[in-house]
């Protein structure tokens, strides 16, 4: 198994719901990334887990919160979203935090829009 | 800061014309992949090139890292080449992947 999943693959939220992205690999992965990616943007990083810890956070704001139940599976919880969250989101694995040997494998992403 | 420069930001193709993408970056890297993002927001892995050349059919890549650049080659255009083409370069000291801005092709039949 070389992919990574993301469900759902399309979100339509209200701004009062609370929501989960979910992102899972099968790799033996050890380091997993929560992007986000604004049309006609580059992907910016969100989150980084690495051996199950977060390791860096680029001052997302609270409403998003990044959850790591174990190796394989990575979670991005949302609350109280505002319409300029609406993005395609990005899940990413690579075998350790340094991307050394073999790089960032990507998801489909989860197409986000918030009402 | 982290710089990762592409160009053209823009280029438009005959199908079966050849191109060159460039990606210049601001240090030392440990890591630099180029993907390519489909119209439904995919990002495919295209080449993991550190360093050294890479191909793999029509496309391949070289990464000359004493001289900070990247260059993929695209050889006889298809349609399905169009999307957006993204480097992304992994600088020492477990930074994570850092995306430039892309270069957007379009090739027309």
């Amino acid at each position: 198994d070389t992919e990574v999943t993301q469900t759902p693959k399309h979100l339509v939220m209200g701004m009062t719901n609370k929501k989960s992205l979910k992102c899972e690999q099968h790799m033996g992965h050890r380091a997993m990334y929560w992007y986000k990616q604004k049309a006609k943007k580059p992907p910016e990083l969100m989150f980084v887990y690495s051996y199950e810890k977060l390791s860096i956070n680029e001052s997302v704001p609270s409403r998003f919160s990044p959850e790591c139940p174990n190796s394989s599976l990575l979670n991005l919880h949302l609350h109280a979203l505002q319409p300029e969250d609406s993005a395609l989101y990005l899940c990413a694995s690579s075998p350790n935090s340094d991307g050394s040997f073999y790089g960032y494998t990507f998801g489909s992403g989860t197409r986000l829009t918030v009402v | 800061g982290i710089q990762v420069e592409q160009s053209p930001p823009d280029l438009i193709l005959q199908e079966g014309a050849n191109s060159t993408l460039r990606c210049n970056f601001s240090d030392s890297v440990n890591n630099l992949q180029w993907f390519h993002q489909n119209p439904w927001g995919q990002l495919i892995n295209l080449f993991y090139i550190p360093s050294g050349t890479k191909q793999n059919g029509r496309l391949s890549a070289t990464t000359v890292a004493t001289e900070r650049y990247s260059l993929l080659y695209i050889s006889s255009s298809q349609t399905t080449d169009s999307g957006v083409y993204f480097c992304a370069v992994l600088y020492s000291g477990n930074t994570p992947l850092v995306f430039g801005k892309g270069t957007r092709l379009s090739v027309i039949a």
